[in-house]
């Protein structure tokens, strides 16, 4: 079956520890994003990336850091300089921009 | 930041009943509007994407028009029913650079009740 996995779906850290949640498609999909919802906002986009070896920072890109070494995995790492990563993430692919995007199951992090 | 408005918050309507919701963007710099639907634990699916002024699409019982020159769109349910429950989801294509990136609205939840 072809997909979008994330992992954990529930995430727990330590208030200055760092966190990678991992994010992996099988679509042969060439551009992949990293959003956050809040309660009552909207999906807001972090980090984006068109192509492998390349991203760009999305409108809340502020503590997190990415890579795309490989097509098919886009992990994200929340840092500690991130002063509210509370949150429920969302990883996405598209085939090529523009297009519609396919969105995975989500990962809860809480900071404790 | 571009804003995308989506109006009403949430609806509650009885199974039959057809109903409407409203995405408004700027209407400058657009590229693409695309509306998903997310139920409760799954994740976000398509409905539409549209690019054209004037573009009307539709799935079933779902419809969809987009009029770029006032900066809105509306999404029709016809007959609503209990499995239409969902958050409802429109997002602007930044028409700045093909780049892929979608502001979203903060959502209209639907409830349908049998």
């Amino acid at each position: 079956d072809g997909g979008i996995t994330q992992s954990p779906k529930y995430l727990f850290r330590k208030e200055g520890q760092n966190v990678t949640l991992s994010c992996e498609q099988n679509l042969n999909h060439d551009a992949m994003y990293w959003y956050r919802q809040d309660p009552g906002q909207g999906l807001r986009l972090i980090y984006y990336s068109q192509i492998v070896n390349d991203f760009q920072k999305g409108d809340i890109a502020e503590g997190y850091s990415v890579s795309r070494e490989k097509k098919e995995s886009f992990p994200l790492t929340v840092t500690s300089a991130q002063k509210n990563p509370t949150a429920f993430y969302l990883c996405a692919s598209s085939y090529g921009s523009g297009n519609e995007q396919f969105f995975g199951p989500g990962t809860r992090l809480t900071v404790l | 930041i571009l804003n995308v408005e989506q109006s009403p918050q949430s609806l509650h309507v009885q199974e039959g009943d057809s109903t409407n919701f409203t995405c408004s963007f700027p209407s400058s710099n657009f590229y693409a509007l695309h509306w998903y639907r997310w139920e409760t634990a799954k994740s976000p699916e398509a409905l539409f994407v549209m690019t054209l002024n004037g573009d009307e699409k539709k799935k079933g019982r779902i419809s969809a028009t987009l009029n770029t020159k006032e900066g809105y769109s509306y999404l029709y349910i016809k007959g609503s029913q209990p499995e239409d429950s969902a958050t409802y989801l429109c997002a602007l294509g930044d028409g700045s650079s093909n780049t892929g990136k979608l502001i979203f609205g903060q959502g209209t939840t639907l409830q349908v009740k049998p």
